[in-house]
């Protein structure tokens, strides 16, 4: 069975810091994986998205993560933290050729202060 | 495109009623998933379909609960009797199946409350 695991339920960081979020999975075929990122009162975005192409991922708003098979990790990172990241952020993972179905993380909030 | 659209917004009822929500798929999309999303217990896949048809239906916590998916444009999830533990907010999506492993398209929510 594929999952996800999401270490830091909560992440802090300053504005202009680096973001780093993390993501760890499991799963007994070559995987999909998928970062979205869920605002305030609203449905989840599509960030980026793993799909046994190249390795590093780059997604919107500057955000990019990196597969890495020999650390089971996608770990999601941006440069440069801006105030309007402060949101809850998803990692999710999908077999290929499993039907479609994504299993999600238990989510990181992502606080930015001044 | 629309995107994902679902109805209510929000929803308030009494324990014991029914409740509908509904969704509108994109259109051209041939996978329709029902998730729950709770502080406790996060996003949890209900069911989904495939076609119109349920293809995966474990995650439907109670037989309080049912979905269907009448035609390719339109889906339903109920909950009859409903309860306050049942109080979450409820999402739609779609995808496409040669699109499928590239992420699925969300709705804005229902937000349930059951008191």
């Amino acid at each position: 069975a594929q999952s996800v695991t999401q270490l830091g339920s909560h992440v802090s960081v300053s504005e202009g810091a680096l973001v780093l979020l993390r993501c760890n999975y499991s799963s007994s075929v070559p995987p999909y994986l998928f970062w979205y990122v869920q605002y305030p009162n609203q449905g989840l975005q599509l960030l980026l998205k793993y799909t046994s192409a190249a390795t590093l991922v780059k997604g919107i708003n500057g955000f990019e993560a990196e597969f890495k098979k020999s650390e089971t990790s996608f770990h999601l990172t941006k440069p440069s933290a801006h105030m309007s990241d402060a949101a809850e952020y998803f990692c999710a993972v999908s077999e290929a050729g499993g039907g479609n179905k994504l299993t999600f993380g238990t989510g990181t909030q992502l606080k930015v202060e001044l | 495109d629309a995107g994902v659209i679902q109805s209510p917004r929000h929803e308030v009822t009494e324990m014991g009623q029914e409740v509908t929500l509904r969704c509108k798929p994109i259109s051209g999309h041939d996978y329709l998933f029902w998730y729950r999303q709770t502080m406790m217990r996060g996003l949890e896949l209900l069911i989904y379909f495939n076609n119109n048809v349920p293809i995966d239906d474990s995650g439907m916590p109670e037989d309080r609960f049912s979905a269907k998916m009448p035609n390719a444009s339109f889906s339903t999830l109920k909950i009859q009797p409903s309860e306050p533990r049942d109080s979450a907010v409820y999402f739609c999506a779609s995808s496409r199946f040669n699109e499928g492993n590239y992420g699925y398209t969300f709705g804005s929510g229902t937000r349930l409350t059951v008191v």
